[in-house]
């Protein structure tokens, strides 16, 4: 029930396409919706989020769509860049067992071909 | 305003030897945040930090442990090292008071037991 399951696992894209990754999770207490973006040798950074009260959220070419019945979300990049190319992680938080947890998914590692 | 520093940046160990992480969060920031990364378990959470107590902790063993001074800076300590706890460790931290949200990762401590 703590899991948050992410696909695909690797994800390569044209320049100028769009990427999709989605994600799902499975404790209907998670209420915050993060996304985090890591390149090599640095720390996942928070790239966009989203509560469930929404069912999509727009910053730039990043959006998140969030289905609360499904309990899955997704992130879209649309107009793919070779600078995207990096290791996106999707998260769920919320209160669950006495304690505020934040689970990661196991990661998507993007390519963007030029 | 500085992001979150950890050192050291790259440490090589042998197995039984004990190590200790430094984590200097975002200034104002009281929450900090551990977690272990790997290619085959990805982001899991060791524990958290607040105001200098132990607020919240993932399932890890009794070989983990940390610490949170007053001025927020925290250290996490493996005892007994294990080949197994080669990894990442990054820390991160927040200006929230009571949610593990928009949490801000150091760069991480790469370590490596051999």
């Amino acid at each position: 029930q703590q899991q948050v399951k992410q696909s695909p696992q690797s994800l390569i894209v044209q320049k100028g396409g769009i990427s999709i990754i989605n994600c799902a999770y499975e404790n209907t207490a998670f209420d915050y919706f993060p996304w985090y973006q890591q390149f090599p040798g640095k720390g996942p950074a928070l790239l966009i989020a989203i509560r469930p009260d929404v069912s999509e959220k727009k910053e730039g070419r990043f959006t998140i769509s969030f289905n609360k019945s499904a309990k899955q979300f997704s992130l879209h990049i649309m107009d793919s860049q070779p600078g995207d190319s990096a290791t996106y992680f999707c998260a769920a938080s919320g209160f669950s067992g006495g304690y505020n947890k934040l689970i990661f998914g196991a990661g998507t590692r993007l390519a963007v071909h030029p | 305003k500085a992001g979150v520093t950890q050192t050291p940046r790259y440490l090589i160990k042998t197995r039984g030897q004990q190590v200790t992480l430094s984590c200097s969060p975002i200034s104002g920031h009281r929450s900090v945040s551990w977690y272990q990364q790997t290619p085959g378990q990805g982001l899991q959470f060791l524990f958290e930090y607040f105001s200098e107590t132990q607020r919240n902790k993932g399932n890890f063993p009794g070989r983990f442990s940390g610490r949170q001074f007053s001025n927020s800076r925290s250290e996490m300590n493996v005892s007994t090292l294990e080949l197994g706890d080669s990894a990442l460790y990054l820390c991160a931290s927040s200006g929230r008071d009571s949610s593990l949200e928009t949490q801000y990762f150091g760069p991480g401590t790469r370590l490596l037991v051999l």
